[in-house]
């Protein structure tokens, strides 16, 4: 079975500086892992997955994610944050013929 | 990437009515889609998974008689909310799968979602 565990319900950074979310997950088999993005009242868009190949993952957006299978995790970066970046994130896991799990979810805010 | 449409965004219904949300794969053939549900403030739950030609497989407690799953083509999917009550009020969001749009990565693509109110 897989897990995600989203850790802070809500982060808040200034504009300009680092953007990190954190994530970890559980899997019996290797993962596959995806970071979304949820605007208001809206659906979700993928910014990034990691599908076995590179660990570092570039995404849309200028986000990026490091998969560390030695510490089970997929955390989220961006150097520099803007204030079009608030919104819900979420992370989230599969194997291969298994559904995809979410994590509950983090609420970044921007401060100017 | 692939666009999945769900239509409609909104909608309100009194209480003891049904309510259908429509979920198309618009530039892909969704061989599988899924039907989430998602509280205010919380993540998506995974509700049921539909195959084309074949019967929703729902998950633990998600009453299927009272959602009604039907994909009966590979770009339609329904969602019927049947007797809707206000506990029914929820933002729902399909995803779909299929062929070379998403591979076999698992990768889903998502509508943009229904808020459903029941008064």
């Amino acid at each position: 079975a897989q897990s995600v565990t989203q850790l802070g319900s809500h982060v808040s950074v200034s504009e300009g500086a680092l953007v990190l979310l954190r994530c970890n997950y559980s899997s019996s088999v290797p993962p596959y892992l995806f970071w979304y993005v949820q605007y208001p009242n809206q659906g979700l868009q993928l910014l990034l997955k990691y599908t076995s190949a590179a660990t570092l993952v570039k995404g849309i957006n200028g986000f990026e994610a490091e998969f560390k299978k030695s510490e089970t995790s997929f955390h989220l970066t961006k150097p520099s944050a803007h204030m079009s970046d608030a919104a819900e994130y979420f992370c989230a896991v599969r194997g291969r013929n298994t559904p995809l799990v979410f994590g509950k979810g983090t609420r970044l805010s921007v401060i100017a | 990437g692939a666009v999945v449409s769900q239509h409609p965004s909104r909608v309100i219904c009194k209480s003891g009515t049904s309510v259908k949300i429509e979920c198309r794969s618009l530039d892909f053939q969704a061989t599988t889609m899924f039907w989430y549900r998602q509280f205010p403030k919380q993540s998506l739950m995974l509700m049921a998974t539909s195959n084309e030609g074949s019967k929703a497989t729902y998950e633990q407690g998600v009453e299927k008689d009272k959602f009604l799953i039907n994909h009966a083509s590979l770009t339609l999917s329904t969602l019927t909310v049947t007797s809707a009550h206000p506990e029914d009020s929820s933002f729902y969001i399909c995803s779909a799968r299929g062929g070379l749009a998403g591979g076999n990565t698992g990768e889903l693509f998502f509508g943009e979602g229904s808020r459903l109110t029941v008064l």
